[in-house]
């Protein structure tokens, strides 16, 4: 059964600063990975798709990375601003379209 | 577009009574997936559908709940008899589908609170 893990669970920088959260998963057999963004009271919002062919995908000042055969992936965010506070939820999907969550990583920017 | 429209945004019931969660998915999206986030659990998928087709329901917690998709436009989760551990916030999403190499889009959720 897959299982995913992030860390840290919650994280608070100054703005400014670049940061790295993290995504750890157990099955390697993976279609794809979502990195999401949730706001307090909100739904879901898909902000990089990587497919299990790919090894990052960039948006903005976003970038994340895939490693399938060790299990892991990166969400790098440059140049933190306020506005990014949220948390970030990473997903993995089997071929059945089974979209496996993890716990997400609460991260403030301070103004 | 509108996105994902759930109804309601908001709902309180007692024990026992039966609930009924709406969603209206994307239009052109012919995946739907409904999911309960809890504090204690996150975010479980209970039940997703393929071209209104329900394709995995493993994730349905008992009896007690069911979905439904009678067209491609519109879909329900519902309660019945509700119990105090059911009360979530339950959200529906949507996608292109078919291959999982779509991005999923979610709805503003609904928040249940069962007395």
């Amino acid at each position: 059964k897959q299982e995913v893990t992030q860390i840290p669970a919650a994280l608070s920088v100054p703005e400014g600063e670049n940061l790295v959260l993290n995504c750890s998963f157990t099955d390697s057999a993976i279609y794809n990975l979502q990195w999401f963004r949730q706001d307090p009271g909100k739904g879901l919002t898909s902000l990089l798709l990587i497919q299990s062919s790919q090894r990052e995908q960039t948006s903005g000042r976003l970038n994340a990375s895939l490693d399938k055969s060790s299990g892991r992936s990166t969400l790098y965010i440059a140049a933190s601003q306020p506005g990014d506070s949220a948390t970030y939820l990473c997903a993995v999907s089997d071929y059945g379209q089974n979209f496996v969550f993890g716990p997400g990583t609460r991260l403030s920017v301070l103004p | 577009d509108a996105g994902v429209i759930q109804s309601p945004r908001h709902e309180v019931t007692e024990m026992g009574q039966e609930v009924t969660l709406r969603c209206k998915p994307i239009s052109g999206h012919n995946s739907l997936f409904w999911y309960r986030q809890t504090m204690m659990r996150g975010l479980e998928l209970l039940i997703y559908f393929n071209n209104n087709v329900p394709i995995d329901d493993s994730g349905m917690p008992e009896d007690r709940f069911s979905a439904k998709m009678p067209n491609a436009s519109f879909s329900t989760l519902k309660i019945q008899p509700s119990e105090p551990r059911d009360s979530a916030v339950y959200f529906c999403a949507s996608s292109k589908g078919g291959a999982s190499n779509e991005k999923l889009f979610f709805g503003s959720g609904t928040q249940l609170s069962v007395l």
